[in-house]
């Protein structure tokens, strides 16, 4: 079963606007961690952020972490055409070595 | 240094067949994971092998199994197919302690 749900499912935005994105997940973490996959091919890690954290920066993202609502936000900043993908949060849950991702966010930015 | 790599790209069969699947980790890394991802939804997590072995598993009948190779590479192979096994497979690979996952590009499996 899926741990996290990524809300909205799809958003559409033009180039320069900033994209958000949330994630809500069911049990305790050790991290959270947000992937982006390109036309439904590998994904690749953008950025892990711990439970004892609550906000973490890597170039154009921004993501916060909120455990008391066990609820996560990635915020793009000035998006690119390049930024065309989903977006899935993945939680440890404290499960072990599995990652659980949600159904994932499929973001459209328009020139 | 090469990323993650699986192989086929793409594979059609037909059901009550058998399929094996590859994927060779990236250098430096000794864990690998398969997850099974279905149109439309995220990855599931199928299991990891570690030092040979099947370290954990996700909610996958026997029919999928898998086997880790002294020199990390890794094969997941699924017996008796059925239509519902259509996906996309996704290998990932990671150091034994990390928690970051890199993907390989995937195997698309089709199931006629």
């Amino acid at each position: 079963s899926q741990q996290g749900e990524e809300d909205p499912q799809a958003l559409s935005i033009q180039e320069g606007e900033n994209a958000t994105m949330n994630c809500s997940y069911k049990t305790s973490i050790n991290n959270l961690q947000w992937y982006r996959q390109n036309s439904g091919r590998g994904l690749v890690h953008l950025i892990l952020i711990r439970s004892n954290e609550r906000e973490k920066h890597s170039g154009r993202l921004r993501v916060t972490l909120d455990t008391s609502k066990k609820s996560s936000s990635l915020l793009i900043t000035a998006s690119r055409a390049a930024d065309t993908a989903s977006y899935f949060c993945a939680t440890d849950a404290g499960s072990g070595y599995a990652l659980n991702f949600g159904k994932g966010t499929s973001l459209l930015v328009t020139p | 240094d090469a990323g993650v790599t699986q192989s086929p790209t793409h594979l059609i069969k037909t059901r009550g067949q058998q399929v094996t699947l590859r994927c060779s980790p990236k250098s430096g890394h000794d864990t690998v994971s398969w997850y099974q991802q279905a149109l439309g939804q995220g990855p599931q997590f199928i299991f990891q092998y570690y030092e040979e072995e099947e370290r954990q598993r996700g909610n996958f009948p026997d029919r999928f199994s898998g086997h880790q190779f002294p020199n990390y590479s890794s094969e997941l192979n699924v017996n008796a197919l059925l239509l519902g096994d259509s996906a996309l497979y996704l290998c990932a690979s990671s150091p034994s302690q990390g928690e970051k996952l890199f993907f390989g590009s995937g195997t698309q499996l089709s199931v006629l």
